[in-house]
């Protein structure tokens, strides 16, 4: 199985900061990564796939990169709709695994 | 507008079943395989069950095979999770999601609001 280990845990950030979430996996695979952002109460929203595309309608402030067992989510300048927690998935095999998730929450 | 709607949680006694429903509207349902997810209260999401388009191709997280059953009915559009010998670790809002079909894995565009299941006595 492929473990997904996302780092940190949490992040406290201001409005407008660049904010960096580190996806690792606990062997290469092909980097069919996905990202997923939840807000309290709501499903889950893809943000992201095959590590570096992004979903239709998705802010360009979102961008995703990384390859092998290192993947990286970045939002570039933090809007007040984006605090909420993000997961990563590997989209690679079964079984299917999240990453733990990263909490944004405000400074 | 597409949509996919969960059903059937409920309150069940450890040993018990529920059947869990996703309805689903807007697409073309049967041309997406589909998934079952969930989340344990204040926990991460953990991936349960897929099923392809037709229901030949299925997969089982560990922690569930034996014990959950996942099918499909096209011509109804809806999705279904049968779920046996429910434990206390069982208790999580349930997710069905959408395969994106784009060729490139197993990533899930669209899911329903959830259901939540909570095991107890």
């Amino acid at each position: 199985d492929i473990q997904m280990t996302q780092s940190p845990s949490s992040v406290s950030a201001s409005v407008g900061d660049r904010v960096i979430i580190t996806c690792r996996a606990s062997q290469d695979f092909s980097g069919w990564l996905s990202w997923y952002q939840q807000k309290p109460g709501k499903a889950p929203k893809l943000l992201i796939y095959v590590a570096s595309t992004l979903q239709t309608g998705v802010p360009s402030r979102f961008s995703g990169s990384g390859s092998g067992t290192h993947f990286t989510l970045t939002i570039s300048t933090l809007q007040p709709e984006d605090f909420a927690t993000y997961y990563c998935q590997q989209a690679d095999s079964f079984p299917l695994t999240f990453g733990g998730g990263t909490r944004v929450e405000l400074k | 507008q597409m949509q996919l709607v969960e059903s059937g949680g409920d309150l069940v006694k450890p040993g018990g079943s529920l059947r869990l429903s996703c309805a689903a509207s807007g697409f073309t349902f049967s041309n997406y395989a589909m998934a079952w997810i969930r989340q344990a209260p204040g926990k991460g999401l953990e991936w349960v069950s897929y099923i392809s388009l037709g229901g030949g191709t299925i997969y089982y997280a560990d922690s569930v095979r034996g014990r959950f059953t996942i099918s499909r009915d096209n011509a109804k559009r809806s999705l279904y999770l049968q779920m046996n010998s429910l434990r206390a670790e069982d208790t999580a809002v349930y997710y069905c999601g959408r395969d994106s079909q784009t060729g490139d894995g197993y990533t899930f565009d669209y899911w329903g609001q959830g259901t939540l299941v909570t095991v107890s006595s």
